[in-house]
């Protein structure tokens, strides 16, 4: 289908795990992201990639790593999973710096039990 | 800092009309979106304004300040669908995105 998903939507691991968190767009937009969202925080910038082999951090980082071997696909992979990583994670992606619209991926559900 | 202020709950009749406001302070600005998001679901796009004065768009109106630090969304003519959560956003220096928290819109009959 096209548009950008994300799997698995709902995940449940324990501390100390790796877990990856796949994100995948069909539109082959040069920009993706990935933010977390957690109740009084709003959306927080984890990642984000301006195209294939290149990615930057945004405001919280740690913990988290990212790749993009290829430009559709953008995953984010918790080396050590820690309780403060429970979260809503999203995806999203952008067709060029000047776009004035991201679309999100409908979103991963992780519990860090 | 960079810091985005909405208010967390509004609570508004069924075709009456709402604005929510926001305040931004960011290091560097590049324009201000708004989003919406309904309960389990993803954030949609709604507006963008990056220029001072007021998008239209349909029911919803977006209004920008910069020399403020101040947006508004207006919402004409409210649906029981329009309960949701709105996102105020400001594009800062780069391409990196800040969110606020959300505003939890209520809207009953």
């Amino acid at each position: 289908d096209a548009g950008i998903t994300q799997s698995p939507r709902y995940k449940i691991t324990e501390t100390g795990r790796q877990v990856t968190l796949m994100c995948h767009q069909t539109w082959s937009h040069s920009y993706m992201f990935w933010y977390r969202q957690d109740l009084g925080h709003g959306l927080r910038l984890i990642y984000y990639s301006a195209a294939a082999d290149i990615t930057d951090k945004g405001e919280v980082p740690d913990g988290y790593v990212v790749s993009r071997s290829k430009t559709e696909n953008f995953p984010l992979t918790l080396e050590s999973a820690t309780r403060s990583q429970t979260s809503v994670y999203f995806c999203a992606s952008s067709e060029k710096w000047t776009s004035n619209e991201q679309f999100f991926g409908p979103g991963t559900r992780l519990t860090v039990l | 800092g960079q810091n985005i202020d909405q208010p967390t709950e509004m609570t508004a009749t069924e075709g009456a009309i709402v604005q929510i406001n926001c305040t931004y302070q960011t290091s560097g600005f590049n324009g201000l979106f708004w989003y919406q998001q309904h309960a389990g679901e993803a954030p949609t796009f709604l507006s963008y304004n990056v220029l001072d004065g007021l998008e239209e768009k349909g029911r919803f109106s977006s209004f920008l300040s910069r020399s403020k630090g101040y947006s508004y969304l207006l919402l004409k003519e409210l649906q029981m669908k329009d309960s949701a959560s709105y996102l105020c956003a400001a594009r800062t220096g780069g391409f990196k995105t800040i969110f606020g928290a959300g505003t939890r819109l209520f809207v009953k009959a």
